[in-house]
């Protein structure tokens, strides 16, 4: 099956913590983008790739991290300088044509 | 102002009817537009891009207005599996920056 996938689909962590998410795609897409989604409010961006070991920080790039050491993979590390972890965070990859596509999300929650 | 902005709903409409939302956005540089359909824990998914002529897919019709800042989708014949939360996302040319707006919610009652 082609697509992205983010593993896992829920994360629970103890404050303090560091944890990374994982996003793969077989896309053959060149960019990938990690967000975050908070209730009530749109998708914020944190990391953008667009190419392999190339990444920019987006507007919320505080307390996260990111690889690109291939082009399939695109894991976020979410570190315990993150001031409010808890949310929703998407993957995506921009087609050709811009069209985004998302990964299912991963649901995490830092006690 | 906000980079995008939408009306956060809820629209509540009977099944079969006809509803519109709008989008603006500010930047008059904006390049690329785009609806994606939002399900309440899930991902977004891409309903449809934006083209400048316009363009409709089934019951779905989507409208660029360049002088105003503003898109609208309009869904016709409403069904129930509609209801969803949509979402309008714009990028500005010369940027990799996708802005989303926080969505506009559409409940179809029976």
């Amino acid at each position: 099956d082609g697509g992205i996938t983010q593993s896992p689909k829920y994360l629970f962590r103890k404050e303090g913590q560091n944890v990374t998410l994982s996003c793969e795609q077989n896309l053959n897409h060149d960019a990938m983008y990690w967000y975050r989604q908070d209730p009530g409010q749109g998708l914020r961006l944190i990391y953008y790739s667009q190419i392999v070991n190339d990444f920019q920080k987006g507007d919320i790039a505080e307390g996260y991290s990111v690889s690109r050491e291939k082009k399939e993979s695109f894991p976020l590390t979410v570190t315990s300088a993150q001031k409010n972890p808890t949310a929703f965070y998407l993957c995506a990859t921009t087609s050709g044509s811009y069209e985004q596509y998302f990964g299912p999300g991963t649901r995490l929650t830092v006690t | 102002r906000k980079e995008v902005e939408q009306d956060p709903g809820p629209f509540n409409v009977p099944e079969g009817a006809t509803v519109a939302f709008n989008c603006t956005y500010s930047n008059s540089a904006s390049q690329s537009f785009f609806w994606y359909r939002q399900d309440c824990r899930k991902e977004p998914k891409l309903l449809m891009s934006v083209y400048s002529s316009g363009n409709e897919d089934g019951r779905f019709t989507a409208q660029l207005n360049r002088a105003s800042q503003y898109i609208s989708l309009l869904i016709r014949d409403s069904k129930l599996s509609d209801s969803a939360t949509y979402l309008c996302v714009v990028k500005t040319s010369g940027t990799y920056k996708y802005i989303f707006g926080t969505g506009t919610r559409l409940k179809v009652l029976a």
